[in-house]
């Protein structure tokens, strides 16, 4: 079975540009989560999508934003970049209800000079 | 805000001495997984726990939920070079919809 997919890989983008990540769940997860982790400030929370809609964001501003479509893959936008944007962005997915285990997948590493 | 506190944030250790890494909270837990992330790699799932006083052993790791649901640990029994990585908890909420990782421990092992 395939695990989470993400691309690309890695994105480089200067300030003020518009950056969009994909990422593709493993077969048959409906939630998709989005974190960002940059150097030395962890995992953050940033947007969870299931059932193609939005149900809960961390605390970032309103240009990070996503969607996610009819097969459940999903996008994340982030508008007019900044350079504390650089981070490497995950995707995690899992079943819709009762197993609460994340399955991440290998991350988009975002850069902007 | 509903942190989770993490210590130590480093540790350095010679193969086959013990490492543990704790997980403290302001306010109870509904339940808390652990997650390792080598170096370069991604999050992996390692465990749940769910009941107050909770010890679960997988081969040389022991995981501890406290009898308050205020705390986690794990415990690595003689580390190998494998162990490498950062261990993270993260508390479950909203129905186990949102993690909220601890800020980490990187664990370095020596030969």
């Amino acid at each position: 079975e395939a695990g989470v997919t993400q691309s690309p890989t890695h994105l480089i983008k200067t300030r003020g540009q518009q950056a969009t990540l994909r990422c593709s769940p493993i077969s048959g997860h409906t939630s998709v989560y989005w974190y960002q982790q940059a150097l030395g400030l962890g995992l953050q929370f940033l947007l969870w999508y299931d059932e193609g809609e939005e149900r809960n964001r961390g605390n970032f501003p309103p240009r990070f934003s996503g969607r996610q479509f009819p097969n459940y893959s999903s996008e994340l936008n982030v508008n007019a970049l900044e350079l504390e944007d650089s981070a490497l962005y995950l995707c995690a997915t899992r079943y819709q209800t009762g197993y609460n285990e994340q399955f991440f997948g290998p991350g988009t590493r975002l850069t902007v000079l | 805000g509903q942190q989770v506190m993490q210590i130590p944030q480093y540790q350095h250790v010679q193969e086959g001495e013990d490492f543990t890494t704790y997980c403290n909270s302001s306010t109870t837990l509904s339940n808390i997984q652990w997650y390792k992330q080598r170096p370069g790699g991604h999050p992996v799932f390692l465990i749940q726990l769910v009941k107050s006083g909770e010890v679960k052993k997988q081969k040389r790791l022991t995981f501890q939920f406290g009898e308050a649901k205020k705390n986690s640990s794990l415990h690595i029994t003689a580390t190998q070079t494998t162990d490498v990585g950062t261990y993270f908890c993260a508390r479950v909420t909203g129905g186990g919809n949102k993690l909220t990782f601890g800020t980490g421990t990187q664990l370095k092992v020596e030969l």
